[in-house]
C-alpha cells in the first residue's frame, strides 16, 4: 500500500524567506508524486509532478520539488516566499501502470508567511 | 476549457436530512473521482467512475451514501441520511485516462458539508 507523510501540519516563514515543505512517501514500486495547493475559498491546484522524467521538477509560482529516491522523499521548496504563498499544501502518491491510478494524499501543510 | 464544477459550495443541513452534491468534470474526462476531507485529517478516497461505472468505491463509509454517474457525464453524491461524522469538505476530480504515463487528477473546489 502507498502513504504520504508530511511533517509539520503548520509552517510559518518570513515573506522572502526560503520555503521548505515536506513528504516522505512509502511506495513498493517508484509512484507518481504530486504537490497540490489549495488557497483560502477555492479547490485543489495541481503545483508540481514527478514522473521519471527528471528528479528535480519545477511547478507554477516558482515552486519545485527534488525526488529522492534514496530518502524516499519529495519535499517542496521555493527560493523567497511571498505573502500570496500562504495556503494548504498536499502531497499525494499514486501507482504507476495504464489504467487506475489510485491517489493517496498526506494530511496537508498550512504555510503561513508573515510579512 | 472550464474545469470541475461543483454544486453546491457550501451545504448546512440537519442530522437525518437528506443531501445530493454535484459535480461535473471536465469535458471528455471519462474518468471521476469523488473524495472527502474531514477537518484536519487526510483527503480520502471515497469513489472512482469510469464512464457511468463504478470501478472502485472502496473508500465509500457505508450504505447512506450513494454515487451516480447519469450518462458518464456528471455525478451526484447523495447522502441519507445525513449524520455528524458526514460533515467535511467534498471534493470531485476528473482525468483523462490516459492509457500510459501518468493520469494527472484536476479537482473541482469542493463542497463543504456541515451537519448540525
Amino acid at each position: 500500500a502507498q502513504s504520504v507523510t508530511q511533517l509539520g501540519s503548520h509552517v510559518s516563514v518570513s515573506e522572502g524567506a526560503l520555503v521548505l515543505l515536506r513528504c516522505n512517501y512509502s511506495s513498493s514500486v517508484p509512484p507518481y508524486l504530486f504537490w497540490y495547493v489549495q488557497y483560502p475559498n477555492q479547490g485543489l491546484q495541481l503545483l508540481l509532478k514527478y514522473t521519471s522524467a527528471a528528479t528535480l521538477v519545477k511547478g507554477i509560482n516558482g515552486f519545485e520539488a527534488e525526488f529522492k529516491k534514496s530518502e524516499t522523499s519529495f519535499h517542496l521548496t521555493k527560493p523567497s516566499a511571498h505573502m500570496s504563498d500562504a495556503a494548504e499544501y498536499f502531497c499525494a502518491v499514486s501507482n504507476r501502470g495504464g489504467g487506475y491510478q489510485k491517489v493517496t494524499f498526506g494530511t496537508g501543510t498550512k504555510l503561513q508567511v508573515i510579512p | 476549457e472550464a474545469g470541475v464544477t461543483q454544486f453546491p459550495s457550501h451545504s448546512v443541513i440537519e442530522k437525518g436530512q437528506t443531501v445530493t452534491l454535484r459535480c461535473d468534470p471536465i469535458s471528455g474526462h471519462d474518468n471521476l473521482y469523488w473524495y472527502r476531507r474531514v477537518m484536519g485529517k487526510e483527503i480520502k478516497f471515497l469513489l472512482h467512475f469510469v464512464k457511468e461505472s463504478k470501478q472502485d468505491e472502496s473508500g465509500m463509509p457505508n450504505n447512506r451514501f450513494l454515487a451516480e454517474r447519469t450518462g458518464g457525464t456528471y455525478s451526484t453524491l447523495k447522502v441519507q441520511p445525513a449524520e455528524l461524522e458526514d460533515s467535511g469538505v467534498y471534493f470531485c476530480a476528473s482525468s483523462q485516462g490516459l492509457a500510459g504515463g501518468v493520469d494527472t487528477q484536476y479537482f473541482g473546489p469542493g463542497t463543504r458539508l456541515t451537519v448540525l
